[in-house]
């Protein structure tokens, strides 16, 4: 199995620019979850989804943060527009049972 | 709700030392227990697991964990440790209630072995 897949791994962009970042679950996982980390914050959960139904996003921390599943196998998260203060590694999680298998992460930067 | 309390943000220790990382947590309901790791630039990777039976679990790389539920507890602990264990260690932990498969990690714990 390849695992969580995330894309891009880096993303550099400029303030006020559109971000979307990727993710592909585990095939046959019907849990997936958005968290986002850095130094100040750690890991947050922002929002997650059960068989591609958006569960809780009370972490998403403002409108300019929105996620989508449209089918098992693909979700998005996009950020418009996107500020410094979004700076972090976004991580995509998916799960089948109890434990949840972390994809390597998007690193943000925006300038 | 339920959290987790990991006490030592650093833990440093000489390479072939024994180690233990603390974590307790607070929940209302029955838990799973969950060790990560997460090495730099890397995304986490679960370490070991608790879910029932034995109260002693084992996991990838010589790690271990008591699960104490009086003590509300599940240190994780290797007798001797590496140079390459060097990385982040995170506890999380799921109720049996709650839905989906939702995890509340803790803070983190820096191990740092040093030669």
């Amino acid at each position: 199995d390849a695992g969580v897949i995330q894309s891009p791994r880096h993303e550099v962009t400029e303030m006020g620019q559109e971000v979307t970042l990727r993710c592909k679950p585990i095939s046959g996982h019907n849990s997936l979850f958005w968290y986002r980390q850095t130094m100040m914050r750690g890991l947050e959960l922002l929002i997650y989804f059960n068989n591609n139904v958006p569960i809780d996003d009370s972490g998403m921390p403002e409108d300019r943060f929105s996620a989508k599943m449209p089918n098992a196998s693909f979700s998005t998260l996009k950020i418009q527009p996107s500020e410094p203060r979004d700076s972090a590694v976004y991580f995509c999680a998916s799960s089948s049972r109890h434990e949840q298998y972390f994809g390597p992460g998007t690193r943000l930067t925006v300038t | 709700a339920q959290s987790v309390t990991q006490l030592d943000s650093q833990v440093p220790v000489f390479e072939e030392a024994p180690v233990e990382l603390r974590c307790n947590y607070s929940s209302s309901v029955s838990v799973y227990l969950f060790w990560y790791v997460q090495y730099p630039n890397q995304g986490l990777q679960l370490l070991l697991k608790y879910l029932s039976g034995s109260t002693l679990v084992k996991g990838i790389n010589g790690f271990e964990a008591e699960f104490n539920k009086s003590q509300t507890s599940f240190h994780l602990r290797k007798p001797s440790v590496h140079i390459s264990d060097t990385a982040e260690y995170f506890c999380a932990v799921s109720d049996l209630g709650g839905g989906g498969n939702k995890l509340t990690f803790g803070t983190g714990t820096q191990l740092k072995v040093e030669l």
